[in-house]
């Protein structure tokens, strides 16, 4: 079993709508959790992290389920700057952060 | 805002050849790290160092790869004979230290190299 496993996507969706991501996790050690954004050929960046109550930063709401070793991250109303590849992302007690191969968002116009 | 800095953006090499990654970190940062990425790959961790030594590595961290901090401010990655399959996208990274918050990690905007 991968490590960090998502949807592989791409996903295509046009202007305003609400697109989800799904992730999971192996470790049931994993002590943080994590969706980073990723341009093409660029760094990744720290989106947000993810809480167990869950956590909402404007329109991106992120969802962990620590049972079930699940993680989401939920965009409303999508914009043209939203698409890049989302990255879910976990934490050992180390600080190491293993990355999951993310999924593709591209938002049309 | 403090960033972390990488050097080369692109570095073109013969395979057998010695490279070397440069990195200056965020200054007060403590934590070091180096990850790659094969294109079309997953994120990839190779490396942590702290209190100049290093305090993890992975199984792709083999005797060819080695890291310095030679100065208290670059933080260096060096690939003492190149492979084929060394061809990717390095990161560097840095963070503050442990507590809180300040766990984030801070990614350089990579150094690709492509081994011909």
């Amino acid at each position: 079993r991968k490590e960090v496993e998502q949807d592989p996507g791409p996903f295509n969706v046009p202007e305003g709508a609400t697109v989800a991501f799904n992730c999971t996790y192996s470790n049931s050690a994993s002590q943080s959790f994590f969706w980073y954004r990723q341009d093409c050929r660029k760094e990744p960046k720290l989106l947000m992290s993810v809480y167990s109550s869950g956590n909402e930063d404007g329109r991106f709401t992120a969802q962990l389920n620590r049972a079930s070793q699940y993680i989401s991250l939920l965009i409303r109303d999508s914009k043209l700057s939203d698409s890049a590849t989302y990255l879910c992302v976990v934490r050992g007690s180390n600080y190491k952060l293993t990355f999951g191969k993310g999924t593709l968002l591209t938002v049309n116009p | 805002e403090p960033e972390v800095t990488q050097t080369p953006s692109h570095q073109v090499t013969q395979m057998g050849q010695e490279v070397i990654l440069r990195c200056v970190p965020i200054s007060n940062h403590l934590y070091f790290y180096w990850y790659r990425q094969i294109l079309g790959q997953k994120v990839e961790f190779l490396v942590s160092f702290y209190n100049n030594e290093i305090s993890e590595k992975s199984e792709i961290f083999d005797d060819q790869f080695s890291v310095e901090r030679p100065d208290g401010s670059n933080f260096t990655l060096k690939i003492r004979s190149t492979k084929l399959e060394d061809s990717a996208m390095y990161f560097c990274a840095s963070r503050a230290g442990t507590g809180g918050y300040t766990g984030e990690l801070f990614f350089g905007e990579g150094s690709r190299l492509t081994v011909l």
